[in-house]
């Protein structure tokens, strides 16, 4: 089964820019999406198929995906970007396309 | 702007079967242009999608939990529905139900409800 990998924890100071990385076998065929997630909260769609931004949320979310990393970029982080994010991708090499998440980074802003 | 929402038993016993419901509203389950979907997510870790269902009645499960999940929907009452067999303390997890949007064979979760919390547990 296809496997995202994203690093646990990533940590930046307030007006910084923040980028989380989510790493996969040839991740730039597939198009990734990415969820914001804050304590006690439903994730929320931030970018979807690599790059496109949902409205309502900010021009300072933006991604990228090529190769086997896809990234989220955080530009001039604020407090209230500190949540949870994840990756996800559709693994459609079997008769079933399956869904895959990414396991996670938290977002520390200092 | 559609909404989601969950509902169903907090509290369930080992062995026996979750079963909970979200109810759409602002939109219908019947449009062809989503499927609609269950994830889950255990206290403190990431997120399990459990399956999907389409309009028609078309499903897809992951295939850890296939053997023991069933998602089902109701168009008259707009409505869909998941249940889990033979529940363990694994099972204890918060479930959200989500809308998949497809275009142009891109398809990702959004919106989420807000999320139900059940535990196993006798």
């Amino acid at each position: 089964s296809y496997v995202l990998t994203q690093p646990p924890s990533v940590s930046v100071a307030p007006g910084q820019t923040a980028r989380i990385t989510c790493g996969g076998n040839n991740i730039g065929s597939k198009s990734v999406h990415w969820y914001q997630q804050k304590p006690g909260q439903a994730p929320v769609l931030v970018v979807y198929d690599d790059s496109d931004r949902p409205s309502g949320i900010p021009e300072r979310f933006s991604g990228s995906n090529s190769g086997n990393t896809a990234t989220l970029t955080i530009s001039r982080v604020e407090a209230g970007d500190e949540a949870d994010y994840y990756c996800q991708v559709w693994d459609s090499s079997s008769d079933h396309p399956e869904v895959v998440f990414g396991g996670g980074t938290k977002l520390t802003v200092l | 702007q559609v909404q989601l929402q969950e509902s169903g038993p907090g509290l369930v016993k080992p062995s026996e079967t979750l079963s909970l419901t979200c109810t759409v509203s602002g939109g219908s389950v019947s449009s062809g242009s989503y499927y609609w979907s269950w994830i889950r997510q255990p206290p403190g870790k990431g997120l399990e999608w459990i399956g999907y269902i389409y309009y028609s009645g078309s499903t897809n499960y992951n295939p850890s939990l296939k053997s023991r999940v069933t998602i089902s929907v109701d168009t008259s009452k707009n409505q869909f529905s998941l249940k889990l067999s033979s529940v363990t303390a694994a099972d204890t997890a918060v479930y959200y139900c989500a809308r998949i949007t497809m275009v142009q064979g891109v398809r990702w979760f959004d919106p989420w409800g807000q999320g139900t919390l059940v535990t196993v547990s006798s």
